[in-house]
């Protein structure tokens, strides 16, 4: 029974250059999430989608960062251009309406 | 936004003894959730509770949703070395869909 896919699982980049993350949801599920978490901040949600709609953008830091879910199946979420301050763990989470969410490993992003 | 406190930050225990903690909250919450995150993981749901005093149990685990809808606790029965962890409280606000705000953590660490 899959859970939630990410890819990559690691990912390291140079400052300046486009990052781009992945996330499976689990299949059925209708809403999806992306978090970020650094030790200063904990764990912070940047965007929320549901039915493939964006529904609340405004935990994304800034213009930089842009996420899309194209079908139920696929998201992604890109920043563009890439700073060290974004080096963080990325997650992604699913949920089937109002219930619990479920969460992907992770993406850690070192931005040099 | 809303702010979940949750306490202690850090327990140090002894393998056998029973862990114990809480998150609160100045506003009214609709559910909550408890989650172990392992190193190098994604958070795991351990309880999820969605009425006021709720009492749920998994295994040595158990949650209670607070009467009040403000608060909940986790108290983890006779600790085993494998659940040192960060463990994380969630809930859903009042009128928040199904956006979950997250505590800050509580990092259990046990002495064999």
């Amino acid at each position: 029974d899959a859970g939630v896919i990410q890819s990559p699982r690691h990912e390291v980049t140079e400052m300046g250059q486009e990052v781009t993350l992945r996330c499976k949801p689990i299949s059925g599920h209708n809403s999806l999430f992306w978090y970020r978490q650094t030790m200063m901040r904990g764990l912070e949600l940047l965007i929320y989608f549901n039915n493939n709609v964006p529904i609340d953008d405004s935990g994304m830091p800034e213009d930089r960062f842009s996420a899309k879910m194209p079908n139920a199946s696929f998201s992604t979420l890109k920043i563009q251009p890439s700073e060290p301050r974004d080096s963080a763990v990325y997650f992604c989470a699913s949920s089937f309406g109002v219930n619990e969410q479920f969460f992907g490993p992770g993406t850690r992003l070192t931005v040099l | 936004g809303q702010q979940l406190n949750q306490s202690p930050q850090s327990m140090f225990i002894q393998e056998g003894e029973d862990v114990s903690m809480n998150c609160t909250s100045s506003s009214i919450f609709n559910t909550w959730l408890w989650y172990k995150q392992d190193p190098g993981e994604g958070p795991v749901l351990l309880i999820a509770l969605y009425k006021a005093g709720e009492l749920t149990s998994n295994g040595r685990l158990t949650a209670q949703f607070g009467i009040t809808r403000k608060d909940s606790f986790l108290n983890i029965s006779a600790s085993i070395p494998s659940d040192v962890g960060i463990y994380f409280c969630a809930g859903i606000p009042n009128n928040a869909g199904n956006m979950l705000t997250f505590g800050g953590g509580t990092r259990l660490m046990v002495k064999p």
